[in-house]
């Protein structure tokens, strides 16, 4: 089946450190790949996607790397802010004739400090 | 900017009660999903409909659980009775169609059952 490994949080950073949230995935077919975040009591808002082998999803500073051949997508960002804290889910998503649900990661905790 | 709606945003229940949740999908999109996310945890699908057809149910506690979309349009989850483990956020989610990967999240109804 599908699935998503993403490392356990939480991660904590100062702000304005650099940001690697890794993620794995494992599946049958081709999938397309998404980061979505959420901010404490609230739904997910997708932050970015990538839908093809080296696509770079990109925004809000925010960017991740479809790698075929490490089965990866890690988000990363340059300078995290405290407005940056929340959870962030890696997700994948296959077509098939039954639909196409998102299989998530179990999500990572980042907490940005003054 | 279009968003998914949904109500209530928070409930409290107590067990064996009936709750039902409603969503509306983004003007336009056919396809709408409904996730169950246990906290610490990824969503999970519940239910996929196409238009006013299910696509995919595995995944629904049919003896308790029921959703439909009777126009296409909006739709309502219901649970009845309730359980303590049903506590949960239920995320309502849509697309514009279900060949389209990148799905829209509503900001969630938090279950509390007592």
């Amino acid at each position: 089946g599908n699935s998503v490994t993403q490392m356990e949080g939480p991660v904590t950073l100062s702000e304005e450190a650099f940001l690697t949230i890794n993620c794995t995935y494992t599946a049958t077919g081709y999938p397309s790949l998404f980061w979505y975040v959420q901010y404490p009591g609230e739904g997910l808002q997708l932050l970015l996607k990538a839908t093809k082998a080296d696509d770079k999803g990109s925004n809000k500073g925010f960017e991740a790397t479809y790698r075929k051949e490490t089965t990866s997508f890690h988000l990363e960002k340059g300078s995290v802010q405290v407005s940056d804290s929340a959870v962030y889910f890696c997700a994948l998503v296959i077509l098939t004739g039954g639909g196409n649900k998102l299989t998530f990661g179990t999500g990572t905790q980042l907490k940005v400090e003054l | 900017e279009a968003e998914v709606a949904q109500s209530p945003r928070y409930k409290i229940t107590e067990k064996s009660q009936a709750v039902a949740f409603w969503c509306d999908p983004i003007s336009g999109h056919a396809t709408l999903y409904w996730y169950r996310q246990i906290l610490g945890q990824g969503p999970e699908l519940l239910v996929q409909f196409q238009d006013e057809s299910v696509v995919d149910d595995s995944q629904l506690p049919k003896d308790r659980f029921s959703a439909e979309r009777l126009k296409g349009v909006d739709s309502t989850l219901k649970i009845q009775p309730a359980e303590l483990g049903d506590s949960a956020m239920y995320l309502c989610a849509s697309s514009l169609e279900t060949g389209r990967k990148t799905q829209y999240f509503g900001p969630g109804t938090r279950l509390l059952v007592l």
